[in-house]
């Protein structure tokens, strides 16, 4: 089946500092991206939707200038940390659609955990 | 955007069938009703997908009845492996459309 990898897998940063995470769709285009974040022992929530050439829309609550968000090609995503602090450690998942049939099937990647200290 | 709702936990033992139970009331004509298996520190994997009656693939069945209100995924024989997180989720048609993800379904195998 489709592939979407993230990278990387694991990153501690200290506070104050920005980290970016990618997501790339592997063998397949897609135009539309998006970014979860995953407590332990609770459900994704979605934070924005990633759009190839245009700007992302973020879901309320979520800060658009913390959470910086790039889709510069078919298969390439970024999320940008900023200015990261330790309430922003958490599981972060990225998912691309995939064209089958007359419908779409959802593939997530690996997800990247995100530690500030 | 339809909105799923599934059993919080479900507990069972190696060698039987398990059968979650999704409610999705107000799904769309072109959605199609996904379910995912989520391990600790992973992203949710793929299990089957289907819009209508029955799927089945190596893994598992998916059951949904005529009014697709709701759909049913069944494992076959679980074993301690499949404990897990189980999504279900209702994909739009559009590739751009965003997906909510409800509670999921905590199962827990026993041996």
């Amino acid at each position: 089946g489709a592939v979407v990898s993230q990278h990387p897998s694991w990153v501690i940063c200290k506070s104050g500092t920005s980290v970016k995470i990618e997501c790339r769709s592997l063998d397949f285009q897609a135009t539309t991206m998006f970014w979860y974040r995953q407590f332990p022992k609770q459900s994704l929530m979605l934070m924005a939707t990633s759009n190839e050439g245009s700007k992302a829309t973020y879901e309320q609550g979520v800060e658009k200038d913390k959470f910086l968000i790039n889709h510069a090609s078919l298969t390439l995503s970024t999320l940008t940390v900023t200015s990261a602090h330790p309430e922003d450690s958490s599981f972060y998942i990225c998912s691309a659609s995939y064209p089958q049939g007359l419908g779409n099937t959802i593939y997530f990647g690996e997800g990247s955990w995100l530690t500030v200290v | 955007l339809a909105k799923t709702t599934q059993p919080i936990s479900m507990d069972s033992y190696e060698g039987q069938e398990v059968n979650i139970t999704c409610s999705h009331n107000n799904i769309a004509t072109n959605d199609y009703i996904t379910w995912y298996q989520q391990f600790p520190s992973q992203g949710p994997r793929f299990i089957i997908q289907g819009y209508k009656t029955k799927v089945t693939n190596e893994v598992a069945s998916l059951f949904i009845p005529a009014d697709r209100k709701s759909s049913t995924l069944s494992l076959p024989r679980v074993s301690l492996s499949d404990t897990a997180v189980y999504y279900c989720l209702v994909v739009p048609g559009s590739s751009a459309s965003k997906i909510i993800f409800g509670s999921g379904t905590r199962l827990s195998i026993r041996p």
